[in-house]
């Protein structure tokens, strides 16, 4: 059964960089057909897209975020990572890592996720 | 960007009901169209794809429909366990959720 599990810090200062890992175990990230990628989701609030990324290195971010984030993958240690600079508290989240069935544009939904960590911006 | 914007936001309704969530997006997104449900402190879980195909293990009470700019996620008589919040999600350019609809228990 493949699962995917976030680690990086709980706490975050504004205007630093909030790194997050992505283990997956039960599969191989190198898997064709499927994309690897980030969704945030705020304390009540709705879920958002921040990008993905194939395991040859390919990937997609959201327009909103884009100058601010960068995606990448580590084939042999069978995880990817999200990094995202110059932080605010609007970027507290609960943040999950995923598999996308097929590319994040034009796939065919987001199949498995992480349980999901916490992030919180605060001095 | 795509909007996705979901009706109704909340919904009350009881067990053995049949419910409708509908969603409209900004512009054609083909068939392009996926459903989550989401349970408290939990991650979402992938209903349907394609605006239409159930996803392995899902119970058959749920069903999508619509293609273009208009879908909807029916339940056809609502279980316990279906008490959620759902959400539908375009991939026909970058990603995008809709607010998600919130079914509670009347």
């Amino acid at each position: 059964q493949l699962q995917l599990q976030e680690s990086g810090p709980g706490l975050v200062k504004p205007s630093e960089t909030l790194s997050l890992t992505c283990t997956v175990s039960g599969g191989s990230i190198s898997s064709s057909s499927y994309y690897w990628g980030w969704i945030r989701q705020p304390p009540g609030k709705g879920l958002e897209w921040i990008a993905s990324i194939y395991h040859s290195g390919s990937t997609d971010y959201n327009p909103s975020l884009k100058s601010r984030v960068t995606i990448s993958v580590d084939t042999s240690k069978n995880q990817f990572s999200l990094k995202l600079s110059s932080v605010t508290a609007a970027d507290t989240a609960v943040y999950y890592c995923a598999r996308h069935r097929g590319s994040a544009v034009a796939g065919r939904g987001i199949d498995y996720w992480g349980q999901g960590t916490l992030v919180t911006v605060s001095s | 960007d795509i909007q996705m914007t979901q009706s109704p936001s909340s919904l009350s309704a009881s067990v053995g009901d049949r419910v409708t969530i509908t969603c409209r997006a900004s512009q054609s997104i083909s068939g392009y169209l996926n459903w989550y449900q989401q349970k408290p402190g939990k991650a979402p879980k992938l209903l349907i794809y394609a605006a239409s195909t159930l996803q392995t293990g899902v119970p058959s009470r749920f069903s999508g429909s619509g293609s273009g700019t208009d879908f909807t996620l029916t339940i056809s008589s609502l279980q316990p366990e279906d008490f959620a919040t759902y959400y539908c999600q375009q991939s026909y350019s970058i990603p995008t959720f809709g607010q998600g609809t919130r079914l509670e228990i009347k």
